[in-house]
C-alpha cells in the first residue's frame, strides 16, 4: 500500500464545473500536507499548502481531515487552464515529501 | 526567478553506460531532493539531503545508484551501469521551511 494514495481519475469535467479530488495517508505522523500541480511534460509546481482549519486560494479549497487522514482539494468554476494532473504530498517526518500517484483532470469547453 | 537548474534535459544512452545527471538547487536551500518519476510509479523518492549531509536514500538501488552533493551548488545522481529499466525522468528539488521547487527534469532513455 502507498503511503499517498489518490483517484488517479481521469476526471473530465466541463467548464465552469466544480471538481473535487481526496487522497489519504497512512503515516499519521506526517506533519505537513500539499497540493503539487504537474502539467504534461513539466515539473510538479506547488498549488497550496493544506491546513487542518482549511484554506482557500481563489478558487481553490484544500482540507486536511487528520482524525481520517485525508486531504481534499476543491476547484470551483473551474477553467480549460486548470486541466493538469494534481498531486497530493505529505511530509513524512523530517521533511521528507511523499506523493500520491496523481489525479488527471481535464475541463473541456 | 531563482529555479533548480538540472542538466542534462534529455539523455539517450546504452545500456551499460554510465549516466551522470547534475542538480544546482535554488541559493540558500538546505534540503535537496532527487525522484524519479515513471508512469507506472508516479514520483519516487531515491535520496534526499539536508545541508548536504545524505539524509535518506533508501528508495535508490544502491547497486547501481549514487548521490552525493560535492558542494552546496552542486547535487549529483549517477546510475553505473544502466539498464532499461531506469528510463524515466528524474527530476532534482530543493526546499527550505517547508517550501520545495522541481527543476524541470532529466528524461533518461536507455536502449
Amino acid at each position: 500500500r502507498k503511503e499517498v494514495e489518490q483517484d488517479p481519475g481521469p476526471f473530465n469535467v466541463p467548464e465552469g464545473a466544480t471538481v473535487a479530488f481526496n487522497c489519504t495517508y497512512s503515516n499519521s505522523a506526517s506533519q505537513s500536507f500539499f497540493w503539487y500541480r504537474q502539467d504534461c511534460r513539466k515539473e510538479p509546481k506547488l498549488l497550496m499548502s493544506v491546513y487542518s482549519s482549511g484554506n482557500e486560494d481563489g478558487r481553490f479549497t484544500a482540507q486536511l481531515n487528520r482524525a481520517s487522514q485525508y486531504i481534499s482539494l476543491l476547484i470551483r468554476d473551474s477553467k480549460l487552464s486548470d486541466s493538469a494532473t494534481y498531486l497530493c504530498v505529505g511530509d513524512n517526518q523530517g521533511g521528507k515529501l511523499i506523493f500520491g500517484q496523481g489525479t488527471e483532470l481535464s475541463v473541456k469547453p | 526567478d531563482a529555479r533548480v537548474t538540472q542538466t542534462p534535459r534529455d539523455k539517450v544512452t546504452e545500456m551499460g553506460q554510465e549516466v551522470t545527471m547534475r542538480c544546482q538547487p535554488i541559493l540558500g536551500h538546505n534540503t535537496v531532493f532527487w525522484y524519479r518519476q515513471t508512469m507506472m510509479q508516479g514520483l519516487e523518492l531515491l535520496a534526499y539531503f539536508r545541508n548536504r549531509a545524505p539524509l535518506d536514500d533508501s528508495g535508490m538501488p544502491k547497486d547501481r545508484f549514487s548521490a552525493e552533493m560535492p558542494d552546496a551548488t552542486l547535487a549529483t545522481l549517477k546510475i553505473q551501469p544502466s539498464e532499461p529499466r531506469d528510463s524515466a525522468v528524474y527530476f532534482c528539488a530543493s526546499g527550505s521551511s517547508g517550501t520545495t521547487f522541481f527543476g524541470q527534469g532529466t528524461r533518461l532513455t536507455v536502449v
